[in-house]
């Protein structure tokens, strides 16, 4: 089934060390992009990339990293987690302009 | 900061009723506006969109009521059904251009038999 999938679904996280979520998606769309979900707050976009080998800052960007190597991934770093990162992450795609984005199922953090 | 202020953030309708969630926005950069709908455990998916060159838009029972001088757009879920029970999220794009779609923080509907 196309889409996107990401991997961990769930993972527990001690503070200070390194994580990395993975995207990949099968649409061939160019933008992709990574929010956390979290209680009260709702979807809050985190990174963002129109084509591969660019990306861009969104509302809550400081503590991650992202990275386009080619179309299809896009990985999301923690270099040092910390407890305000426990969250749910969802990756999506869009085709350009369309508007519709496609959301994988979450990787759900949580960080001690 | 771009922002997407959503309300109610929780909403019981009984079966058969309507349920209303509204939204308002500041500027945008891309006049679309979408809600998107996630059931527990999964990922929010397209519901309905809206581009405001209409004032609204239906699809089945939902529809999408636009007011682009107060900034407003709402959805209104007609006999609201068991299975409408999930998390409603109205966006709208930042001034940042169309790929920085704000969410609001989300409508938790449940709708009870």
């Amino acid at each position: 089934i196309a889409g996107i999938t990401q991997a961990p679904t769930s993972q527990i996280l001690a503070a200070g060390r390194r994580m990395t979520l993975r995207c990949t998606q099968d649409m061939r769309h160019n933008a992709m992009y990574w929010y956390r979900q979290d209680l009260g707050l709702g979807l809050r976009l985190i990174h963002y990339s129109n084509t591969a080998g660019t990306t861009g800052k969104g509302e809550v960007p400081d503590g991650y990293s992202v990275s386009r190597a080619n179309t299809d991934d896009f990985p999301l770093t923690l270099a040092s987690a910390v407890p305000s990162q426990t969250s749910v992450y969802f990756c999506a795609s869009s085709g350009t302009y369309t508007g519709e984005l496609f959301f994988g199922e979450g990787s759900r953090l949580t960080v001690l | 900061q771009q922002q997407v202020k959503q309300s109610p953030q929780s909403l019981i309708v009984q079966k058969g009723g309507i349920s209303i969630i509204n939204c308002a926005y500041e500027n945008t950069a891309f006049d679309y506006f979408p809600w998107y709908q996630q059931f527990p455990g999964k990922g929010p998916a397209l519901l309905i969109a809206i581009r405001p060159d209409v004032s609204e838009k239906k699809e089945g029972r939902f529809t999408i009521s636009f007011n682009k001088s107060a900034k407003q757009f709402s959805l209104h879920i007609m006999d609201s059904q068991p299975g409408d029970s999930a998390t409603y999220f109205c966006a709208a794009f930042g001034d940042g251009g169309y790929n920085k779609l704000i969410f609001g923080a989300g409508t938790r509907l449940a709708v009870h038999p």
